[in-house]
């Protein structure tokens, strides 16, 4: 079955780029929708984007001009760019398989601290 | 783009039922099928409870329901039990992208 696991630096500087990627597992990247989404502490749910496994992205319209979805070029990996960060993007942030609004199954989540 | 609206908390007894409403606009709840709704306990990824209004995933108990009448959605959970006790957030389609709730606290009293 289908395993995600997220990984990436666990602290950013401020005005820096987030980078986070997560690896597929146990299945195909074909056909499916790949989402990103995020939760601040003690706060809910923000969807940040995807990415199709033809290569098309959809973005959240509040965070648009600072994300980016992409594939590696094996496609077993996804990758989030968010950029300009601030404390407010301080979350844990999930990678998720979506088949339309319908996310399942999830990655553990990992959590990126912004600050200097 | 704004989240869905949902009551902060809500609580039962166990046995009893409850039900989240999950509020949006014509431009998502009211504009597809595509809704779901997930449960997530303290420190755990959310879990997916029901997708498509009401469809449920292999291995969700039959206790859990979801319906929609224009522009609201619904959650209903009947024989309430202790592990019922999480948080709860709905998600809707919104033109090409997606939207989430703001989530609901359920105490199983």
């Amino acid at each position: 079955q289908v395993q995600l696991q997220e990984s990436g630096p666990g602290l950013v500087k401020p005005s820096e780029t987030l980078s986070l990627t997560c690896t597929v597992s146990g299945g195909s990247i074909n056909n499916y929708y790949w989402s990103w989404i995020r939760q601040p502490p003690g706060k809910g749910l923000e969807w940040l984007g995807y990415i199709y496994f033809s290569g098309s992205t959809s973005y959240n319209p509040s965070l648009k001009s600072r994300v980016t979805i992409s594939f590696d070029t094996s496609k077993t990996q996804f990758s989030l760019r968010l950029s300009s960060v601030t404390a407010a993007d301080t979350a844990v942030y999930y990678c998720a398989r979506d088949l339309g609004v319908r996310f399942a199954p999830w990655g553990q989540g990992t959590l990126v601290t912004v600050s200097s | 783009q704004s989240a869905l609206t949902q009551p902060a908390s809500v609580s039962g007894s166990p046995g009893q039922s409850i039900t989240i409403s999950c509020t949006g606009t014509s431009s998502d709840v009211g504009s597809s099928n595509l809704v779901s709704w997930y449960q997530q306990h303290p420190g755990r990824a959310p879990k997916l409870m029901i997708y498509e209004v009401s469809r449920r995933p292999t291995g969700v108990s039959n206790r859990f329901s979801g319906s929609k009448s224009g522009n609201t959605a619904s959650l209903t959970i009947s024989g309430l039990q202790a592990e019922d006790e999480a948080d709860y957030y709905c998600c809707s389609y919104a033109s090409y992208s997606r939207v989430f709730g703001g989530g609901t606290r359920l105490t199983v009293l």
